[in-house]
């Protein structure tokens, strides 16, 4: 069973680091493209940022772009997110998921985990 | 930026009944759409990928259909565990730009 599981949120001061970290298991880490996803309260899904196979491509949201670092560790089966300069408009859930390949060779997320809040608050 | 917008924002459905959720995009997404399942405190769950296709266990009540910028997400007969909050996204395109409808939420009539 794929199973994905988020931790390191909490509450963190305006201006402040933090660093998101997702679990995988159940099946190939190394084969599937990764992304973080969140939901701000009361908002809808925003795509955050997304990550090659082998780490060596990265993407990301241009809400998020500058402050962020996402990577992973696949001899872990690990997927992290580096947060920086963190504002009060980034609290949401956090959440990580499986990047799949359709027809078209472009992704959709078919495992998603069940998500980690960050509250940034003072 | 490739906005989707989503119709109604709240949609009040009894049990049973057939509930139609709409999904616009800003420009033609192909079929590069997919359709998610979220309740509180829970994980999305993918139900529709390729704007047609079911995934996984996905029950044959929900179907997706359209192309280019106008698709729907059809649930023929509702039941209770269906009432949810219902995401649609584009895949569109490269580099990633996900992105994703405002929701559409479900709601027991």
């Amino acid at each position: 069973e794929v199973q994905l599981v988020e931790s390191g949120g909490g509450l963190v001061q305006p201006g402040g680091s933090l660093r998101l970290s997702c679990a995988a298991s159940g099946f190939t880490f190394s084969n599937f493209r990764m992304s973080w996803v969140r939901q701000a309260p009361g908002k809808g899904l925003e795509w955050v940022a997304n990550i090659k196979q082998d780490g060596s491509e990265e993407w990301y949201a241009g809400s998020v772009k500058g402050r962020v670092t996402i990577s992973r560790d696949n001899a872990e089966n690990s997927l992290y997110l580096q947060m920086n300069s963190l504002r009060a408009e980034d609290t949401a859930v956090y959440y990580c998921a499986r990047d799949f390949p359709d027809i078209s060779g472009w992704y959709y997320f078919d495992q998603w985990g069940q998500g980690t809040l960050l509250t940034v608050s003072s | 930026e490739i906005v989707m917008t989503q119709s109604p924002a709240t949609l009040s459905v009894s049990p049973g009944e057939r509930a139609t959720l709409s999904c616009r995009a800003s420009q033609s997404v192909g079929t590069n759409l997919a359709w998610y399942q979220h309740k509180p405190g829970q994980a999305p769950r993918l139900l529709i990928f390729g704007a047609s296709t079911r995934a996984t266990g996905i029950p044959a009540r929900f179907s997706g259909s359209g192309s280019g910028t106008d698709f729907t997400l059809t649930i023929s007969s509702l039941q209770s565990e269906d009432f949810a909050v219902y995401y649609c996204q584009q895949y569109y395109n490269w580099p990633p730009r996900y992105t994703f409808g405002q929701g559409t939420k479900l709601d027991i009539k």
